[in-house]
């Protein structure tokens, strides 16, 4: 079966610089959830969209923005990275339509290493 | 909102002794609850979830979970765990918000 697909799998950017990252939600999902997971740590929402449109908002910095296009991708956009932004980014979606407590599924994570 | 909390930051275990991992939360809310687990450089995968019904909820790799309301638990158990369960266990909670809150995580390390 289809997953949730992320790329890139691994970043290495210095500090200042910019990053995109990038989730293709499973087919017929509605909803992609943006988490990040420092080490050692549990996944920090940062950021949800429900049928292109911004759902809910976490812990997420004004440095950072993201979107939901109409083919139902996401891009995560990160600027002026800090040290303290190296973590593992996962994208997640679900099927809301279906079942707004349908499971989440994720992918398997960007890692972000900014020096 | 919904908070979980994971107790026990590691849990050593023999392989093919059994197991149990323990997650509690706290809602005012119907709170529903999942597990996931996350292997080594590897994304978060859906173990089981309670949404309704019975309490006892089966998942994948022989893993069972029992939702208890007057407690506010939702341990996570299997009988006899293998090499291969060594991995980092997440419970998490969801209410009527989207998002998913997570527990901080319990490491399980079986040995031999």
């Amino acid at each position: 079966a289809a997953g949730v697909i992320q790329s890139p799998r691994h970043l290495i950017k210095e500090k200042r610089e910019t990053a995109t990252l990038k989730c293709y939600p499973i087919p017929r999902h509605d909803t992609v959830y943006w988490y990040q997971q420092g080490p050692g740590q549990d996944p920090q929402f940062l950021i949800s969209f429900y049928e292109k449109m911004q759902s809910d908002k976490g812990s997420i910095p004004d440095r950072f923005s993201a979107q939901q296009f109409s083919d139902y991708h996401s891009e995560l956009n990160m600027s002026s990275l800090e040290l303290g932004d190296s973590a593992l980014y996962f994208c997640a979606s679900s099927r809301t339509s279906a079942s707004y407590n349908s499971p989440l599924h994720f992918g398997n994570g960007t890692r972000l290493t900014v020096t | 909102a919904q908070s979980v909390t994971q107790l026990d930051s590691q849990v050593p275990v023999f392989e093919e002794a059994p197991v149990e991992l323990r997650c509690n939360y706290s809602s005012s809310v119907s709170v529903y609850l999942f597990w996931y687990v996350q292997y080594p450089n590897q994304g978060l995968q859906l173990l089981l979830k309670y949404l309704s019904g019975s309490t006892l909820v089966k998942g994948i790799n022989g893993f069972e979970a029992e939702f208890n309301k007057s407690q506010t638990s939702f341990h996570l158990r299997k009988p006899s765990v293998h090499i291969s369960d060594t991995a980092e266990y997440f419970c998490a909670a969801r209410g009527t918000a989207s998002k998913l809150t997570f527990g901080t995580g319990t490491r399980l390390q079986v040995t031999l």
